[in-house]
């Protein structure tokens, strides 16, 4: 079964400032999608990026970029120039075709103003 | 983009009592749907699996005759937990699978719902 790890519990930056975010997943099919989700205080799950497995590229959007390698089976995420709206937690998730998301534990940021 | 909507947003209601929770996709059609339920601070863990017109595929732990599944249409499913007891508390998310604005099939998320069992 595909399992997700994420083993940073909380992370905390100062704004403006950059911030990795670590996930790492096990499974053996080539062909799989992976995803950042934010879950705000709202609770409302919001998709930041997302990977299909056959890019090379790495995904990036606006401040969100990904480190995608495909070989270390490792998801990071990376958001430049934190914003305290970025204050959230975090979850790393896989997904091969159109079958359920398989979640990580999530991560906790704190934007320190 | 896509939406999908949860009714109630939130729910009390008495132990032994049945609670009804709906799941919409207001712009698009979902074959699919699922049911997660959420503890606090915790992850999203998978309920079940919806397809429009068959019967639920539950995940192994969940009791499919108190959580009910039923997706009628390719815009709604709901979710009726029965004889609700407390330790059915918990904040239960759907989402639905589709395609926003003809870009790639993704799933989409509803806004949850917590529900209390008093």
């Amino acid at each position: 079964a595909q399992t997700v790890t994420q083993s940073q519990p909380e992370m905390s930056v100062q704004e403006a400032e950059t911030v990795t975010l670590s996930c790492t997943y096990d499974t053996s099919e080539s062909d799989y999608y992976l995803f950042w989700y934010k879950q705000p205080p709202s609770r409302q799950m919001i998709l930041v990026i997302r990977q299909e497995a056959y890019k090379q590229q790495n995904a990036t959007e606006n401040r969100f970029s990904v480190n995608f390698q495909k070989a270390a089976k490792s998801f990071s995420l990376k958001i430049s120039d934190s914003q305290l709206g970025d204050a959230a937690m975090y979850f790393c998730a896989y997904r091969q075709g159109a079958q359920k998301l398989v979640f990580g534990q999530g991560t906790r940021l704190t934007i320190n103003p | 983009g896509a939406v999908v909507s949860q009714h109630p947003s939130r729910v009390i209601c008495k132990s032994g009592t049945s609670v009804k929770i709906e799941c919409r996709s207001l712009d698009f059609q979902a074959t699919t749907m699922f049911w997660y339920r959420q503890f606090p601070k915790k992850s999203l863990m998978l309920m079940a699996t919806s397809n429009e017109g068959s019967k639920a595929t539950y995940e192994q732990g969940v009791e499919k005759d108190k959580f009910l599944i039923n997706h009628a249409s390719l815009t709604l499913s709901t979710l009726t937990v029965t004889s609700a007891h407390p330790e059915d508390s918990s904040f239960y998310i759907c989402s639905a699978y589709g395609t926003s604005g003809g870009t790639y099939n993704e799933q989409f998320f509803g806004p949850g719902t917590r529900l209390t069992v008093l």
